[in-house]
């Protein structure tokens, strides 16, 4: 089956920068996707990563490498409105695009 | 208006009572799931459908069921409500691409 390993919290400075790792196991890898969900509302899409390398798209850069099963996502110049869970995705086994499994998220608290 | 739309937004029940949740989407995405999110367990998927006729459970389908009445509808019944069905319950579409786009959520108390 499919596992996802995220760490289940951290705790960040205002202005710092902060990396959130995922590792995964699942067969037919088909791209790994994270998402940001606030507190009582819903995932909200971030990143999606299909090739090994860094991916930027302004404050947020998300990295992956497959060969071992590792991603993690890159939040600088930290803001108070950065706290909240980031969520790791891969699709199912077998490759299957569009059905995905998440991770338990990682809830990241930022501080003054 | 939200592209996708969950309703109730809120229900308390009690032990027993059929309980349906409704979805609808105007993005025209053919794929549609539901997942319930529960403290600690992240989001886990209940059921999918990638068209009209096409249904799929997921990893924890017992105790519900689901029904794609159109491509922009998909509802989510509980027969039978039990205390542990207690949880927020996202409706999702998506495309080919993959990308999930999520209605804000319904949140079901069954006591």
């Amino acid at each position: 089956g499919q596992n996802i390993d995220q760490p289940t919290e951290m705790t960040a400075t205002e202005g710092a920068i902060v990396q959130i790792n995922c590792t995964y196991q699942t067969s037919g890898f088909n791209g790994l996707f994270w998402y940001q969900q606030h507190a009582g509302e819903a995932p909200t899409f971030l990143s999606y990563n299909v090739l090994d390398g860094l991916e930027e798209k302004g404050r947020f850069s998300s990295f992956l490498s497959r060969s071992k099963g590792y991603s993690y996502l890159l939040l600088k110049e930290l803001q108070m409105k950065d706290s909240a869970s980031y969520l790791c995705a891969v699709p199912s086994e077998g490759g299957a695009t569009n059905k995905l499994i998440f991770g338990t998220g990682t809830l990241l608290a930022v501080q003054p | 208006d939200a592209d996708v739309t969950q309703t109730p937004r809120n229900r308390i029940t009690k032990t027993g009572k059929r309980i349906m949740l409704e979805c609808s989407q105007t993005k025209g995405h053919d794929r549609m799931y539901w997942y319930r999110q529960d403290p600690g367990l992240g989001l886990q998927l209940i059921y999918y459908s990638f068209d009209v006729k096409d249904i799929n459970k997921g990893e924890i389908s017992d105790g519900y069921s689901v029904s794609r009445q159109a491509q922009a509808k998909f509802s989510l019944s509980l027969e039978s409500a039990i205390p542990n069905q207690t949880a927020l319950y996202f409706c999702a579409t998506s495309d080919r691409t993959g990308e999930l786009f999520f209605g804000e959520g319904s949140r079901l108390t069954v006591l």
